[in-house]
């Protein structure tokens, strides 16, 4: 069966810190799809990021970054100068398929709630 | 362009009573679902339904009924509520593009049972 491990459950922060959530992943798929998902006091669910397994490459947009390490089942988020607007639960998720080509169950982490102070 | 649309935002129903949640998306979607989100274990997925006229159950589909009404419209029932389905739900769509198939996630219904 299809995991996702947050381990840090709370991470707190000063504001301009640059932090890292780990986000470790299982699966017996060769192609699957990794997320991350924000979600900020207000409890809506703000897309960040996709990433398919066969594209291992970093990916940068603006403050945050990706690290997706295949070897290692990881794909780790980085915010760098942490704001307080930055302060939400981040919930990394992997995607099931659960029809042939259409419809995918997404797996989330239990989150990570991230506490920046000013 | 709404998006994905969910109705009550919020809902208190005490024990035994029955109700239903409502999603709507205007973006053409075949793929909806329906997830719960309970305090610290991330979302799980309750039914689905890959088109209009099927539906097929998730995770944590004990309690619960679903209805694929249209290509738009895909409502959650809880019919003999209970504490344990005190939760906040969400609605999402979702659509191949390509090699894209992001889903679009719904503001959630916070339901309280008491």
């Amino acid at each position: 069966a299809q995991k996702v491990t947050q381990a840090q459950t709370e991470i707190s922060v000063v504001e301009k810190e640059d932090v890292t959530l780990d986000c470790v992943y299982e699966t017996r798929d060769t192609t699957y799809y990794l997320f991350w998902y924000k979600q900020p006091p207000s409890g809506e669910l703000v897309f960040l990021i996709r990433r398919n397994s066969f594209d291992e490459q970093n990916e940068i947009s603006g403050r945050y970054s990706w690290n997706f390490q295949k070897s290692t089942s990881s794909f780790n988020f980085t915010i760098t100068a942490s704001q307080v607007v930055d302060s939400a639960v981040y919930f990394c998720a992997l995607s099931e398929a659960l029809t042939q080509g259409g419809s995918e169950k997404l797996v989330f982490g239990k989150g990570t709630k991230l506490t920046v102070n000013p | 362009n709404a998006g994905v649309t969910q109705t009550p935002k919020f809902q208190v129903l005490k024990t035994g009573q029955s109700m239903t949640l409502q999603c709507a998306q205007d973006m053409n979607h075949n793929s909806m679902y329906w997830y719960r989100q309970d305090p610290g274990m991330g979302l799980r997925l309750i039914y689905y339904s890959a088109s209009e006229g099927t539906t097929d159950k998730g995770e944590v589909p004990n309690g619960y009924n679903v209805s694929r009404l249209n290509k738009r419209e895909f409502s959650l029932r809880l019919e003999s509520a209970a504490p344990s389905q005190t939760s906040v739900y969400f609605c999402a769509s979702s659509e191949w593009v390509g090699t894209n198939n992001e889903q679009f996630f719904g503001p959630g219904t916070r339901l309280t049972v008491l």
